[in-house]
This record gives C-alpha cells, sequence and structure tokens, in this order.
C-alpha cells in the first residue's frame, strides 16, 4: 500500500544534542510537510517542499531545518534541541498545492521526540 | 488569519449511539475546504471527511456526516452507530481554495471522543 512512513517511532535525545527525524512516501507526491504536534494541542506546521522548492512558516524557529534530496525523502534536522521542542512530530505529503480536489495532506504516524 | 474552534475538548458516547463533534471557523475566504481529521492513540491521523465550501449538499463517508453551514462558519461531524473504534482525537481544519497560502491547513485544539463499550 502507498504510504507515509516515519522512522524512528519514538526519538530520545539530549538537550543541544542535534538530530535527524525521518520521512519517507510511497506516493510519489510533490509536497512534503513536517508539523510539530505537542501534548494535546493541533498539529503547527513548520514548512513544507514543493518539490525541491523549501517554504519556512514565518514563525519556524531557526532551529529546525529540513532537506529534501529526493522525492521520497524528507527530514526534519534539530540543530540544537531544547525541552520545548519535545513534541509529536508529523510528516504529510499532498499531490499539490492547491486548494482543489484531489490535494488533501496524507499523515505518517509520527515520530515522538523526548528531549532529556 | 483563519481560526478554527472545537469548544469540547472531550466527548463520551456508547456504542451504537450517535455523536456530534461541533467546530466553528472565522475566514473572510468566499471559497475554502474543511476537514475532520481523525488521530486515534498512537497512530497516524487520516481524513475523515472534506467539504467543499461552494458546495450546498453536506458531505458523507459512510457513518460519517457533516452539518455545514456556511453563513454561521459551523461544520459538525455527525457519527452515526458509534464503534470502539472510533475512539480517537478528532481535528477540524480549513484550507483557503486560494491564495498564495491555499496548502495551508489550520487546525483546532481537537475533540477526544471516548466510545464505551
Amino acid at each position: 500500500d502507498a504510504m507515509v512512513i516515519q522512522n524512528p517511532r519514538y526519538q530520545v535525545t539530549q538537550f543541544g544534542k542535534p538530530v535527524t527525524l525521518s520521512c519517507s512516501q510511497t506516493l510519489n507526491h510533490n509536497v512534503m510537510y513536517w508539523y510539530q504536534q505537542k501534548s494535546s494541542q493541533a498539529p503547527k506546521l513548520l514548512f513544507h517542499y514543493y518539490d525541491k522548492d523549501f517554504n519556512n512558516e514565518a514563525d519556524t524557529p531557526d532551529n529546525f531545518q529540513s532537506r529534501r534530496p529526493n522525492t521520497s525523502f524528507c527530514f526534519l534536522d534539530i540543530r540544537s534541541p531544547g525541552l520545548g521542542d519535545a513534541a509529536m512530530y508529523l510528516c504529510a505529503t499532498s499531490r499539490g498545492l492547491a486548494g482543489t480536489g484531489g490535494n488533501e495532506q496524507f499523515f505518517g504516524p509520527g515520530t515522538r521526540l523526548t528531549v532529556l | 488569519a483563519q481560526t478554527v474552534t472545537q469548544s469540547q475538548p472531550e466527548m463520551s458516547v456508547q456504542e451504537a449511539e450517535t455523536v456530534t463533534l461541533s467546530c466553528t471557523y472565522d475566514t473572510s475566504e468566499n471559497n475554502y475546504y474543511l476537514f475532520w481529521y481523525k488521530q486515534p492513540p498512537s497512530r497516524q491521523m487520516i481524513l475523515v471527511i472534506r467539504q467543499e465550501a461552494y458546495k450546498q449538499q453536506n458531505a458523507t463517508e459512510n457513518r460519517f456526516s457533516v452539518n455545514f453551514q456556511k453563513a454561521a462558519k459551523s461544520f459538525s461531524l455527525k457519527i452515526s452507530d458509534s464503534q470502539l473504534g472510533d475512539t480517537a482525537m478528532y481535528f477540524c481544519a480549513f484550507r483557503p481554495g486560494s491564495g498564495g497560502s491555499n496548502y495551508k491547513l489550520t487546525f483546532g485544539k481537537g475533540t477526544l471522543l471516548t466510545v464505551n463499550p
């Protein structure tokens, strides 16, 4: 089945130690998104890639970076994790950006990040 | 900017009964899309149902249906014949139909629904 895969599902890192979260997709979608979801809160969009074009949300901290080496993979890099960065990180994909039908976002299962 | 409000942080329902989850939104857009997403415990978020603002007919997907009131900016989700597997966090979400941010989903804070046996 076509899907969005996130690895690892659980990640523990130390305060200030860089960490990378991975997302892959078999849907061949053009757009990949990264969301941060803190406990009992709504997902918050960090950034997205349309093909190779990177789009950062205005309020995303510089501590968060992303890479998309090819269509299938996208990485979230947290350069110096703080305690406030502990959250679930969701990856999503969509075929396109436009608000027309067929561009719904498909979500992965998420990676839960713990910062010690 | 758009806002999405879910006024019920938690709800519960007995198996086989019907429950309605509320959602209101605020926007100046005329063309937009509304969604209900389901996030079961420790599992991925999936799309339950989708409504296009220019369609007057309420969307339905099997046991799930919406009551879309455009003038009132209300978009409630009705789950009929509730099943234990419906236990999840439900998020209402809004997306503009056009403009530079038409990819962006704005989520409500969610309603945690528990279906009791």
